[in-house]
């Protein structure tokens, strides 16, 4: 059963340009969560979505931000027009369930994004 | 104030130590997960725990729920045990399932 996947591992955009960021999870698994750890900074949540459906983005900038979870294929973290600021790591983590329900979560190895 | 709280952020040891990482949280919460994040940024689940203690090799991790506490020990360190150790709690009675991180502590062993 391999482990969650994330790619690209690493990512250079200009500024401006669109960024997105895919996120296999692991076999099983419905629940996908976003966190992004900018340089020198702990993780912080972003998304959390199940298949098709949003269920928290209150971690998400309001503006340039969006994530997927379709039927098919992986969850994409998009981010549009990007600027230096969101140069940063962004990790992917699944779960069979809530992690409130003391459900394990499993971490991509990230993609490090940077914006010249 | 923090909901969720590492000490220290920064620690250096010697090859062989004791070391112990803590954790407070004010949130109330189901279980707390301890996380490593390697020099190279992966990130590991190393311990998720609601009560009492668990042992995973030279790794051991505590929690008091009543004191809303956690420790994580590595004994007989070793250089490779140094990445940033995370404390995460999920709090309860959040309708959102979002977890909550501190900040890290930093831990560089030296050979």
């Amino acid at each position: 059963n391999a482990g969650v996947m994330q790619n690209p591992r690493h990512l250079v955009r200009r500024r401006g340009q669109e960024a997105r960021l895919r996120c296999s999870p692991m076999k099983g698994h419905s629940h996908v969560y976003w966190y992004r750890q900018l340089p020198e900074e702990g993780l912080k949540f972003m998304v959390y979505l199940q298949k098709e459906n949003i269920i928290d983005e209150s971690g998400m900038p309001k503006e340039r931000f969006s994530a997927e979870f379709p039927k098919e294929g992986p969850s994409i973290l998009r981010i549009q027009q990007v600027v230096r600021g969101d140069s940063a790591a962004y990790f992917c983590a699944s779960s069979p369930g809530l992690v409130t329900s003391s459900y394990e979560q499993y971490f991509g190895p990230g993609t490090r994004l940077t914006v010249t | 104030k923090n909901e969720v709280e590492q000490s220290p952020q920064n620690l250096t040891a010697q090859e062989g130590e004791f070391i112990t990482i803590n954790c407070s949280y004010s949130v109330g919460i189901s279980a707390l997960h301890w996380l490593q994040q390697h020099p190279g940024g992966g990130i590991v689940s190393l311990f998720m725990l609601s009560s009492g203690k668990k042992k995973h090799g030279r790794l051991i991790a505590t929690i008091n729920i009543q004191e809303k506490h956690s420790s994580l020990h590595i004994t007989a360190s070793h250089p490779r045990d140094s990445a940033v150790y995370i404390c995460a709690v999920p709090p309860l009675m959040n309708r959102d399932d979002k977890i909550i991180f501190g900040k890290g502590t930093r831990l560089h062993i030296l050979p």
